[in-house]
């Protein structure tokens, strides 16, 4: 089926580990974005991509890193993490807004111990 | 820049009972407005926007939400609510670039 695809779904990191999260998606959506859910926060936008290239900073960005060597995939990584960076993790995709709203991935639930 | 406001962080109703979910937007541009729905341990999916035109929008499931500039609303209505229907919805907004801001989430609990 076309959408949003993450991987992994569930993992679980020690403080300081290193690990990458990936998104993948088959609609040739230009735009990418990464965010995280924690309770009673609402979503919260950590990177976004505007092309195969390019990368920007979101509302909470430190403590992470982002690629998008190719348009379909877009990489989070988080290069020594830390307990507060235990959450649910949701990348999604995009045309332009006017034309529509985001399709979601299914999501990552990240604990960091 | 633009933020979303839901006013109610729970919901509890019965069922076949009518709801609304409350979402107020401040922008000082042109917004489109969504509503986004998400089911325990899923993803959001959306359930319906405004993007130009008629200010009310309805999806196929029964809500409807209606665009509101002069009070900046953009509340969720539905007239009878079933059990299936108990899930986070949330609310956002663009207020001109391409990113979507959310709102806290109103957590709907529907009961018999």
């Amino acid at each position: 089926n076309a959408g949003v695809t993450q991987t992994p779904k569930f993992r679980v990191l020690k403080t300081g580990q290193s690990m990458t999260l990936l998104c993948a998606q088959d609609m040739n959506h230009e735009y990418m974005y990464w965010y995280r859910q924690d309770p009673g926060m609402g979503l919260r936008l950590i990177h976004y991509s505007v092309g195969e290239g390019t990368t920007a900073k979101g509302e909470v960005p430190d403590g992470y890193n982002v690629s998008r060597l190719k348009k379909q995939n877009f990489l989070l990584g988080l290069e020594s993490a830390a307990p507060s960076q235990t959450s649910v993790y949701f990348c999604a995709s995009s045309l332009l807004i006017r034309l529509g709203g985001y399709t979601f991935g299914s999501g990552t639930r990240l604990t960091v111990v | 820049a633009q933020s979303v406001t839901q006013l109610d962080s729970q919901v509890p109703v019965f069922e076949e009972a009518p709801v609304e979910l409350r979402c107020n937007y401040s922008s000082s541009v042109s917004v489109y407005l969504f509503w986004y729905v998400q089911y325990p341990n899923q993803g959001l999916q959306l359930l319906l926007k405004y993007l130009s035109g008629s200010t009310l929008v309805e999806s196929i499931n029964g809500f409807e939400a209606e665009f509101n500039k002069s009070q900046t609303s953009f509340h969720l209505r539905k007239p009878s609510v079933h059990i299936s229907d108990t899930a986070e919805y949330f609310c956002a907004t663009t207020g001109g670039g391409n990113k979507l801001t959310f709102g806290t989430g109103t957590q709907l609990k529907v009961e018999l």
